[in-house]
């Protein structure tokens, strides 16, 4: 159980497009997404907090108008790199945490993350 | 600002062989400490969740301590085998499930 998928699993574009990140709770709901981003042998920085059915949180010096965060159900939030640029290529990461009432709550999991490449 | 640390940044050993990772966070604030797994290239396996008010947690070869006054935390494996080679986070909960991570131990056990 609690398992979170992402797709796609890496993505390559050409600079100036967008790409769409999903994440999904496949055996549970979750009210609260995260997304983190990870350069090369760096660890894992979070961008914004996901929460279904309001507007997403941005951690200090995430461009929101760049990365567009959508959580449209309580188990899918998308992640979407507007206008990529080659500094974006990063794997992306996103993590659920399941509602309260349910005998995991309070503690995350993470999906197999996203490797963006942008040429 | 929390800052979390581990400490080393990479160790090789010996299949067979106890091993002791650590790390420190700058603010004993937290509602609880994980500890991951992440094989290159990809994503987090969570190994232990130790909440603030719990000192240690178990599983299989595996011990996490929580010092939280003094702001340490500890991974403990035992009988190191070569598929345990990987990088471990831990990473504090800060609150509202916001995770702060460590700058990682990456772990090469030969055989």
């Amino acid at each position: 159980g609690a398992v979170v998928s992402q797709h796609p699993s890496w993505v390559i574009c050409k600079s100036g497009t967008s790409v769409k990140i999903e994440c999904r709770s496949l055996d549970f709901q979750a009210t609260t997404m995260f997304w983190y981003r990870q350069f090369p042998k760096q660890s894992l920085m979070l961008m914004a907090t996901s929460n279904e059915g309001s507007k997403a949180t941005y951690e200090q010096g995430v461009e929101k108008d760049k990365f567009l965060i959508n959580h449209a159900s309580l188990t899918l939030s998308t992640l979407t790199v507007t206008s990529a640029h080659p500094e974006d290529s990063s794997f992306y990461i996103c993590s659920a945490v399941p509602s309260a009432g349910t005998s995991v709550y309070n503690e995350q999991f993470f999906g197999p993350g996203t490797r963006l490449t942008v040429l | 600002k929390q800052e979390v640390t581990q400490i080393p940044a990479a160790l090789s050993v010996p299949e067979g062989e106890n091993l002791v990772l650590n790390c420190s966070f700058t603010d004993s604030a937290i509602y609880n400490l994980q500890w991951f797994r992440q094989d290159p290239g990809k994503g987090l396996t969570s190994l232990l969740l130790i909440q603030s008010s719990q000192r240690e947690q178990t599983s299989g070869r595996l011990n996490a301590s929580l010092d939280k006054s003094s702001g340490r935390s500890t991974l403990y494996i035992a009988a190191s085998q070569p598929g345990d080679s990987a990088t471990y986070l831990c990473a504090v909960n800060t609150g509202f499930q916001k995770l702060v991570f460590g700058t990682g131990t990456r772990l090469l056990v030969s055989p």
